[in-house]
């Protein structure tokens, strides 16, 4: 079946320091991927999305220099948490489509920890 | 923009009871899809139902795209079905999808 899988799924990290996190299309290719956190007693916002051969779009609050994403194939996408601070803390879900489908699969997250 | 809305927003029920679980929307939505996510953090993807009537389980999720709104049934409750679940739609084929602060169900032994 389809499968995403993130990691690592759970991180402390120093402030100030950085942190990547991948994300791995398991019995599918991706053409998509969206990258999303959700900061303690707040729901999940979108980051940014990634397609393959296109740009990768940032929302409003996210910007490249802070959140840089690597998608080099249909297979795998990392997304970088570059001079992480408190206010980075939370979880990060990546959410793929499936070349095929167009359905949506999504990991169960990666959880950073910022001291 | 889209706006979801969940309810109850909290819940609990003594194990072997049934749960139903409330999602509104604004927005005509393309995609909705219900997580469970565990008291440790964990997001695991239920169902994704934009319309119809869905089951997988002991889940079965009824979405009435007219009236904007889904709901989640949860019958013969267990202990581990205790955290909270989030309902996301999107309004196109993409990706933005807005989420429901969520209901945070606890079943009691």
């Amino acid at each position: 079946g389809a499968l995403v899988y993130q990691y690592p799924r759970r991180t402390i990290c120093k402030s100030g320091t950085s942190m990547r996190m991948e994300c791995q299309a398991v019995g599918f290719q991706a053409t998509s991927v969206a990258w999303y956190r959700q900061s303690p007693q707040k729901t999940f916002e979108l980051i940014a999305l990634s397609t393959v051969n296109s740009a990768i779009k940032y929302e409003q609050n996210f910007t490249q220099e802070k959140f840089p994403i690597s998608h080099p194939n249909l297979s795998f996408s990392s997304m970088t948490v570059l001079n992480a601070y408190l206010e980075d803390r939370g979880l990060y879900l990546c959410g793929a489509r499936g070349r095929n489908t167009g359905q949506l699969y999504f990991g169960e997250g990666s959880k950073l920890t910022v001291l | 923009g889209q706006q979801v809305q969940q309810s109850p927003a909290s819940l609990v029920l003594q194990e072997g009871e049934n749960a139903e679980l409330q999602c509104n929307f604004s927005s005509t939505a393309t995609q909705l899809q219900w997580f469970y996510q565990s008291p440790g953090g964990s997001l695991v993807s239920l169902l994704s139902n934009p319309s119809g009537t869905k089951h997988t389980g002991r889940l079965t999720s009824t979405t009435v795209t007219k009236e904007r709104r889904s709901s989640l049934h949860i019958s013969s409750s267990q202990t581990t079905d205790s955290g909270t679940y989030l309902c996301a739609i999107a309004s196109n084929m993409g990706y933005k999808l807005t989420f429901g602060t969520g209901t945070s169900l606890l079943v009691d032994p």
